[in-house]
């Protein structure tokens, strides 16, 4: 199975700071990574696809990039909206794995 | 709208079974790979099963192969997982999530989730 390792576990950051996130495969995966924002108590939701195509409706502050094992999301600007959980999720090869999360909060 | 409505989690003994459903609406469900994702309270998320448009291709992750069987009705836009054999280590929330179109499996609707519950 791909194991995949999410840096930091949780950060605080404020509002207009400009946050990364790290994901890294423990192989090479091809750019098969997509991205989810979680809020408390609601379902994941889809923000990037293919390492670095925003999915419809998501802001551009949100974007990836990344080859081979190492990835980023970085989002440009925080927005209050934008506190919640990440997570990295690799469909290379199956089983599809994810990331342990990162939790971003406000500081 | 667009929608997955997850239902039949609840509170089950170690050993014991469950069945999962999952209503779609909103989108032409045979043409698309359903999928269930679990998320044990406080943890990530973890892909647990999947299943082909046609339902003719089921996948397993090892943690639930040859205890869980998914399924799908698509006259009736629906999936199913059939719990058998739970554990402790099987509580959790349940997401139905779908898959996007192609053959890249990432997902791009979830539902609510429904929780289950394994517990004496």
């Amino acid at each position: 199975d791909i194991q995949m390792t999410q840096s930091p576990s949780s950060l605080s950051a404020s509002v207009g700071d400009r946050v990364t996130i790290t994901c890294r495969a423990s192989q090479g995966i091809s750019n098969s990574l997509a991205w989810y924002q979680q809020k408390a108590g609601k379902a994941p939701k889809l923000l990037l696809y293919g390492a670095s195509r925003l999915e419809s409706g998501v802001p551009s502050r949100f974007s990836g990039s990344g080859s081979g094992t190492d990835y980023t999301l970085t989002i440009s600007s925080l927005q209050p909206e934008d506190f919640a959980t990440y997570y990295c999720q690799q469909y290379y090869s199956t089983p599809w794995t994810f990331g342990q999360g990162t939790k971003v909060e406000i500081k | 709208e667009v929608q997955l409505l997850e239902s039949g989690g609840g509170l089950e003994q170690p050993g014991g079974s469950l069945r999962l459903s999952c209503a779609a609406s909103g989108f032409s469900f045979s043409s698309y790979a359903m999928n269930w994702v679990r998320q044990a309270p406080g943890k990530g998320l973890e892909w647990v099963s999947g299943i082909s448009g046609s339902g003719g291709s089921t996948y397993y992750a090892d943690s639930v192969k040859g205890r869980f069987t998914i399924s799908r009705d698509n006259s009736k836009n629906t999936q199913h997982l059939q719990m058998n054999s739970l554990r402790a280590e099987d509580t959790a929330v349940y997401y139905c999530a779908k898959k996007t179109r192609g053959t890249n499996w990432y997902f791009d609707l979830w539902g609510r989730g429904t929780l289950v519950t394994v517990s004496s």
